[in-house]
């Protein structure tokens, strides 16, 4: 079936610094979708991507749609404490289902 | 509040007994998703379901596991004679008309626990 590979895996970074983060499928998507989750919590809407080529931005959030619609990345810029979480890519496949990556844990120190 | 709401936050019960999620999609919203997520893992997609009609049920098992979405009130996530396994976390996700339509909404989750 569709897999999503995230790197990497897990990521220990000291405040102020820029993450970056991608995401791997072995099948094309047309549409790819970036979500944060806190532990307890369900996953937040970061960022979606509808182009392939397509680079989008949400505050300090930027992030785009491969050119071969098999990848995309993630940067966060500046980090804060509160950016600690795990992310997620996913791809919508079909019109309904949403493939989730495998998550990139994120620990921000001051 | 306008966003997804699901109920119990927290459920546990004993092998063999049934349990029930429920889900309100955020307002305006048609559309509703079942994903389950197991410990140190990404979601899952489970069931897709528009008001009255499952649309694509590809990721539920076929066993013990139903859902709806009736005309009126939430949608159910039914898990019937539950086992160890079911442990996990439910989560429910939403999502609109036109260009918001791919873009799903997710609530808190129903983390359930199988004595």
């Amino acid at each position: 079936g569709q897999q999503l590979n995230q790197s990497p895996q897990s990521m220990f970074i000291q405040e102020g610094e820029d993450v970056s983060m991608n995401c791997t499928s072995s099948s094309i998507f047309n549409t790819w979708l970036w979500y944060k989750q806190d532990p307890g919590e369900g996953p937040v809407l970061l960022i979606a991507l509808y182009k392939a080529g397509e680079l989008t931005s949400n505050g300090r959030l930027t992030a785009q749609f491969g050119i071969t619609r098999k990848d995309s990345f993630l940067n966060i810029s500046a980090s804060i404490p509160s950016d600690v979480g795990i992310y997620f890519c996913a791809g919508l496949w079909g019109t309904d289902k949403l493939i989730f990556g495998t998550g990139t844990r994120l620990q921000v120190f001051p | 509040n306008a966003g997804v709401m699901q109920n119990p936050r927290h459920l546990v019960r004993r092998r063999g007994q049934e349990a029930r999620l429920r889900c309100s999609p955020m307002k305006g919203h048609s559309h509703v998703y079942w994903y389950r997520q197991l410990p140190e893992e990404g979601l899952k997609f489970m069931v897709y379901l528009q008001k009255e009609n499952i649309i694509d049920e590809s990721g539920m098992p076929k066993e013990r596991f139903s859902a709806e979405f009736p005309k009126e009130g939430p949608s159910i996530l039914r898990i019937q004679q539950v086992v160890r396994g079911d442990s996990a976390a439910y989560f429910c996700a939403s999502s609109g008309q036109g260009l918001s339509y791919n873009e799903q909404f997710f609530g808190p989750g129903t983390r359930l626990t199988v004595l």
